[in-house]
């Protein structure tokens, strides 16, 4: 497809589980972004890679969040020990280039609700 | 840290009627970007705004950026049922950062 895709696009999970959420960037874009929405906030920012290497992860909000992508395409987010307050929608973001100008392009996201 | 502040968090309207949102800045910001959110959608890119004092339309949506690039405003002419949604601010200063938005609703 032409778009960021992001799968699953719902995941219910128990507290305490781990979890892992994918996101494939549209073909050619170096630069992705992990977001995470909570109701009536704006996107928070968590982490940002630049090809295969972290570029800026100091919006994780601690050691049990962390995200790899491996061969600077497909990204994974990975949550261990999840909690209730990890409830949130994770989005992703693609972009062609580098810094701030070039505008993002989101998938639909992955709602993840922990009970 | 760098942040963004959204005014107003909702605008209630009756369709034909005018629009704006502001987004501030306590820093002087290099570019600054504008997103729409549907109800139950994602974020999807507007516009950029890069100069000072620039003004960019996009028929009956006008983005402006102020003369000290610590503040925009989106307005949107004889709003429409369609316009309904979520309008965010993006400020890239080394970190993605957006505005925590606001959410249009639009009375027909």
């Amino acid at each position: 497809g032409a778009g960021v895709s992001q799968t699953p696009s719902n995941k219910v999970t128990e507290k305490g589980k781990y979890v892992e959420l994918r996101c494939d960037p549209i073909s050619g874009h170096t630069a992705l972004y992990w977001y995470r929405q909570s109701l009536g906030q704006g996107p928070e920012f968590l982490i940002y890679f630049q090809g295969t290497g972290a570029a800026d992860d100091s919006g994780l909000p601690n050691d049990r969040f962390f995200a790899v992508r491996p061969e600077g395409s497909v990204s994974t987010l990975k949550i261990q020990r999840t909690e209730r307050g990890d409830s949130a929608v994770y989005l992703c973001a693609s972009s062609l280039g580098t810094g701030s100008n070039s505008p993002l392009h989101f998938g639909n996201g992955t709602r993840l609700t922990v009970t | 840290g760098q942040q963004v502040m959204q005014i107003p968090q909702y605008q209630h309207v009756q369709e034909g009627e005018d629009f704006t949102t502001y987004c501030n800045s306590s820093t002087t910001l290099s570019n600054i970007q504008w997103y729409k959110q549907r109800p139950g959608g994602h974020p999807v890119f507007l516009i950029q705004l890069v100069k000072s004092g620039e003004v960019k339309k996009q028929k009956r949506l006008t983005f402006q950026f102020g003369e000290a690039k610590k503040n925009s405003s989106l307005h949107i002419t004889a709003t429409q049922t369609t316009d309904v949604g979520t309008y965010f601010c993006e400020v890239n200063a080394g970190k993605s950062t957006f505005g925590d938005g606001t959410t249009l609703t639009v009375k027909p």
